[in-house]
């Protein structure tokens, strides 16, 4: 089976930069992805890192180690906008569909 | 269209009653997939369709819970006999169909169901 554990909630200041933690425990897996949610919206695709290192999309990075069982997603020159949950998935080695994480809930604050 | 879209986006019953969802992929994609999201939590993979069929249906929690893609572009998921356990939020996705469990899943903004 697999697990992705998240932080339930972050807070950060408008311009700062943040760092949301995937922690993972799975048979295998194609990549990494994280999608953003806000309040009663759609799941956005962010970003997606099918080998180790970082990928960068504007503000956005991502991060996989798979050595460690570890992935990131990291913020920069957070705006209000940003205030959302954000998740990470997987696509287990085999499957199609994508297996999310617990999210994590950002604040951002002026 | 441009996106997703899924109809209705708010959906009250009484238990026991049926429900029908529709989920309008993005146009060309071939590969569909429905999920639920309780509140808190991330989505949850139900069924994943790649055209006309369902290639995998080994989320769907029990027998009340069914969907079809019948010309392999819009797809409906049934609910018979609906529990208060059932209220939830009804994604639907779409993706290229291309590249498997890699392909990116683009989603709708869902369906709100609330059984009573």
């Amino acid at each position: 089976g697999q697990s992705l554990e998240q932080p339930s909630e972050v807070t950060a200041v408008e311009g700062a930069i943040v760092q949301i933690n995937c922690t993972y425990q799975t048979s295998g897996f194609y990549g990494l992805s994280w999608y953003q949610q806000h309040d009663g919206g759609a799941p956005t695709f962010l970003s997606y890192n099918a080998l180790d290192g970082l990928e960068e999309t504007g503000r956005f990075s991502s991060f996989l180690s798979r050595s460690d069982s570890y992935g990131y997603l990291l913020l920069q020159e957070l705006q209000m906008k940003d205030s959302a949950s954000y998740f990470c998935a997987v696509s287990p080695t085999g499957a199609n569909n994508l297996f999310f994480g617990t999210g994590t809930r950002l604040t951002v604050i002026p | 269209g441009a996106g997703v879209s899924q109809t209705p986006s708010n959906k009250v019953t009484e238990k026991g009653k049926y429900v029908e969802l529709r989920c309008d992929p993005i146009s060309g994609h071939t590969a569909l997939y429905w999920y639920r999201q309780s509140l808190g939590q991330g989505p949850e993979f139900l069924i994943y369709f790649q055209g006309t069929g369902a290639a995998d249906d080994s989320g769907l929690p029990n027998d009340r819970f069914f969907a079809v893609r019948p010309e392999g572009s819009v797809s409906t998921l049934k609910i018979q006999r609906t529990e208060r356990g059932d209220s939830a939020v009804y994604l639907c996705a779409s993706s290229s169909g291309t590249s498997g469990g890699s392909d990116t899943q683009y989603f709708g903004p869902g369906t709100r169901l609330t059984v009573l």
